[in-house]
């Protein structure tokens, strides 16, 4: 069964600093990795996706890498700042449309 | 483009009470579907639908009704509302298979 977990369940870093947030996966097999982000009492906003052919996606100060070998993804945000402050999910596509959630990294970036 | 709409935003029943949470998409999005967040317990799959017509469980679909009958919608029906549904609800959609999921903003349900 496949199973997503996020390490740290909550960051609180200082305004400017890089950080890496952890998504790791139990079964290889996957279509895709999707990374979101959720404001307090909002929906989950898409920033980026991988497929499984690749490597890495960027956008902005967001990078997102994939190694399906070893199971893990990261989402490195360079510059981080105040407006970053939110809980980051990461999410696995296996096929058979179930999309498999992590329980989330909550990020405080203090000003 | 609205992207995946849902209403009510905040919703308040009693204990056997019965209403139909809405769902529409504008982007001619093939795959729907309806998660439950709940504290400690992640996103949980409740039912999907791959298109018109079509419509399957996912891990928690007890105590929940879906149906297909255009592209652009998906509503959750709840039959008799209990206390354990009490939740907040997101409906998704993706345009086909290994495509991005899009969210709506989701609905505040609380079962007294």
């Amino acid at each position: 069964k496949q199973e997503v977990t996020q390490i740290p369940a909550a960051l609180s870093v200082p305004e400017g600093e890089n950080l890496v947030l952890n998504c790791s996966f139990t079964d290889s097999a996957i279509y895709n990795l999707q990374w979101f982000r959720q404001d307090p009492g909002k929906g989950l906003t898409s920033l980026l996706l991988i497929q499984s052919s690749q490597r890495e996606q960027t956008s902005g100060r967001l990078n997102a890498s994939l190694d399906k070998s070893s199971g893990r993804s990261t989402l490195y945000i360079a510059a981080s700042q105040p407006g970053d402050s939110a809980t980051y999910l990461c999410a696995v596509y296996p096929g058979g449309f179930k999309t498999i959630f992590g329980a989330g990294t909550r990020l405080f970036v203090k000003a | 483009n609205a992207g995946v709409t849902q209403t009510p935003k905040f919703q308040v029943l009693k204990t056997g009470q019965s209403m139909t949470l809405q769902c529409a998409q504008d982007m001619n999005h093939e795959y729907m579907s309806w998660y439950r967040q709940d504290p400690g317990m992640g996103l949980r799959l409740i039912h999907y639908s791959v298109g018109a017509g079509i419509t399957d469980q996912g891990e928690v679909p007890n105590g929940y009704n879906v149906s297909r009958s255009t592209t652009e919608d998906f509503p959750l029906r709840l039959l008799s509302a209990a206390p354990s549904q009490t939740s907040v609800y997101f409906c998704a959609s993706r345009f086909q298979d290994n495509s991005p999921l899009h969210f709506g903003n989701g609905t505040r349900l609380t079962v007294t």
